[in-house]
């Protein structure tokens, strides 16, 4: 089955700045990318997707990247802002009855 | 607000009992999955139902079980708990089978005991 690594576990940045967020997964057939937001207590929410015959989706601050050769993508928040605080899950996924595979998920921390 | 609507909020239940969550999707999908997150973790698939029929299912037991009805609303029904059980149980609900956004409810936080 699909196996989904996330890096870091958290990440601690200067307001204002800008945070990135990795994953990579195993297998070769998942063709969509979502991101997830979650905050204490709080229901993940969709914060952005990409499929795989994109290789890059921008809304406003947030940027998702796809390689599909390396197997690889990423979430880029630019401007960080006090409220960008919570935890980033990635997840994997063929759509459909197979589900979507999550990785562990980061820990972002936007610093006064 | 996505509209999937869970109940109830908190649950605690002891080791060995059996527990049925439940969940209502958003207007006009008819496809609900399920997910379990341990805490510190992200959700892991349990199953997906459409059409009242399950769909696709996750690397969990049979004592997880499922149903949906006409109007796509869904339950979750564990039997046998156990202690590891305790997590916070998530449905996500999209606009079909085929279809990839897939939108959380709030959550059911079930403690073993």
């Amino acid at each position: 089955g699909e196996n989904v690594e996330q890096h870091p576990s958290t990440l601690s940045v200067q307001e204002g700045d800008s945070a990135v967020i990795k994953c990579t997964y195993s297998d070769s057939a998942s063709n969509y990318f979502p991101w997830y937001k979650q905050e204490l207590g709080k229901r993940p929410q969709l914060i952005i997707d990409i499929r795989s015959n994109v290789g890059e989706k921008k809304d406003q601050r947030i940027a998702v990247t796809l390689n599909k050769t390396a197997k690889h993508f990423s979430l880029h928040i630019t401007e960080t802002q006090p409220e960008d605080s919570a935890v980033y899950f990635c997840a994997a996924g063929e759509g459909g009855a197979d589900g979507l595979t999550f990785g562990k998920g980061t820990h972002l921390i936007i610093q006064p | 607000e996505t509209g999937v609507t869970q109940s109830p909020t908190h649950l605690i239940k002891t080791r060995g009992q059996q527990v049925t969550l439940r969940c209502s999707s958003q207007s006009g999908h008819n496809t609900v999955s399920w997910y379990q997150q341990a805490l510190g973790q992200g959700p892991q698939f349990i199953f997906q139902y459409y059409r009242e029929e399950e769909n696709g299912r996750g690397n969990f037991p049979p004592r997880f079980s499922g149903l949906q009805f006409p109007n796509y609303s869904s339950e979750l029904n564990v039997n046998a708990l156990e202690l590891d059980d305790s997590a916070l149980y998530l449905c996500a609900s999209s606009l079909g089978r085929g279809d990839y956004e897939q939108y959380f409810g709030p959550g059911t936080r079930l403690t073993v005991t």
